[in-house]
Order: C-alpha cells, then sequence, then structure tokens
C-alpha cells in the first residue's frame, strides 16, 4: 500500500532552515510528481511546491521563492523540503503529498505531517 | 492567485441531516476542484476530485457538483464520522490554492 512516512518534529531559531523529509513506499516513485502543503495552527492549507517526476525544475509558490527548495532522491525514494530564513510566521504542519498520476492538480495520498516550530 | 471562498465557514448539524457547502473560485477553474476532509491532528483526506468524481473508498453519501465558479459538496445523510473540517481546493491555476475550510460540528 501506498506510504509517505515524514521526518519528526522539528524547533529551529529565527533564521534557520529545516529540511523535513518524506520517505514513500508502495509504488513507483519516479512516475509521481510530490507536493507539499503547510498549515499553521488554527488555520488553513497552503500549497508550498512541487517536484516532478524527473526532479528536474520544482515548481514554488511565489511565496516561497528564494527561501524554499524542494529535492527527490531516487536511491531511497525520498521527497525533501528544506525552508530557509525562518521566521515565527512559518510555524505549521508541513505535509508532503503526492499528486495524482492520471488527472494531476490533487492529491490523493498525504504524509502524516511533520511540525515545524520557529521560536526564539 | 485565484482565491477561493467556502460557505459557510461553520454549521452545527444533527446525524442524519443534508449538508451542503459551497465554494466559490474568484475565477473560472473549468472543473479542476477537489474536496478534502480534515479532522483535528490529522493530514486531509481527498473526497472528491475533478468537481463530481467519488475517490475510491469514500462513502457514496458524498457526492460533489459545479463547474466554472461555483461548486458544491453535500452530504446526503451526515454520520457521526463526518464531523470535520472540509476544504475546497483549485488544480487549475498556480499556486494550488485551498478555501478557508468548514467546519461542521454536532448540533
Amino acid at each position: 500500500q501506498v506510504q509517505l512516512v515524514q521526518s519528526g518534529a522539528e524547533v529551529k531559531k529565527p533564521g534557520a532552515s529545516v529540511r523535513v523529509s518524506c520517505q514513500t513506499s508502495g509504488y513507483t516513485f519516479i512516475n509521481y510528481f510530490m507536493n507539499w502543503v503547510r498549515q499553521a495552527p488554527g488555520q488553513g492549507l497552503e500549497w508550498i511546491g512541487k517536484i516532478n517526476p524527473s526532479g528536474v525544475s520544482p515548481s514554488y509558490a511565489q511565496k516561497f521563492q528564494g527561501r524554499v527548495t524542494i529535492t527527490r532522491d531516487t536511491s531511497t525514494s525520498t521527497v525533501h523540503m528544506e525552508l530557509s530564513s525562518l521566521r515565527s510566521e512559518d510555524t505549521a504542519v508541513y505535509y508532503c503529498a503526492r499528486e495524482n498520476i492520471k488527472y494531476g492538480g490533487f492529491c490523493d495520498y498525504w504524509g502524516q505531517g511533520t511540525l515545524v516550530t520557529v521560536s526564539s | 492567485d485565484v482565491q477561493m471562498t467556502q460557505s459557510p465557514s461553520s454549521l452545527s448539524a444533527s446525524v442524519g441531516d443534508r449538508v451542503t457547502i459551497t465554494c466559490r473560485a474568484s475565477q473560472s477553474i473549468s472543473n479542476f476542484l477537489n474536496w478534502y476532509q480534515q479532522k483535528p491532528g490529522k493530514a486531509p483526506k481527498l473526497l472528491i476530485y475533478i468537481a463530481s468524481s467519488l475517490q475510491s473508498g469514500v462513502p457514496s453519501r458524498f457526492s460533489g457538483s459545479g463547474s466554472g465558479t461555483d461548486f458544491t459538496l453535500s452530504i446526503s445523510s451526515l454520520q457521526p464520522e463526518d464531523f470535520a473540517t472540509y476544504y475546497c481546493q483549485q488544480g487549475y491555476y498556480f499556486p494550488w490554492t485551498f478555501g478557508q475550510g468548514t467546519k461542521v460540528e454536532i448540533k
């Protein structure tokens, strides 16, 4: 069965960087786009970006351009999301989510989420 | 960015009630509209994709409709496990955007 297992919670200071990992199993890793979505405490969902099967030219929301990098490691079927220059507003649960291969535009499997806390 | 507006933001309903949630896009998104259910402390779960297609394993009491800018999620007979927050999401334009959520609570 498809599984997306994310790395554990992180506590970071303002200005630092964080890397969240998403290890996948149960499907052909290189065939699917992977997205990242975050949710601040008590708030809604916000799309961060995605990486395509080739790993070339990820797409990022303008809001995060210059601060986010999404990469993939085909040898371990893992996707990473690194966010830099952290500020308190980046405190959120970060989710990886697999994009549907047939239609695109939505995510059919999600990781369990990783809480990132930014605090001095 | 395409703005997605859900209404209502919250509602109270009883088991067995029919519930309808609406989602409006700030510009036409064809039928690239999806619905998710989220329970506290859990990841979102896909319910409906491409406006009206039921995701595998989702009960048939859930249905979706609409195209262009106006969409609807309906639950025909609310069950105890349906009390949750529901989000719409457009996947037609980058960046993907979500509605602010509709919290369905027990009356």
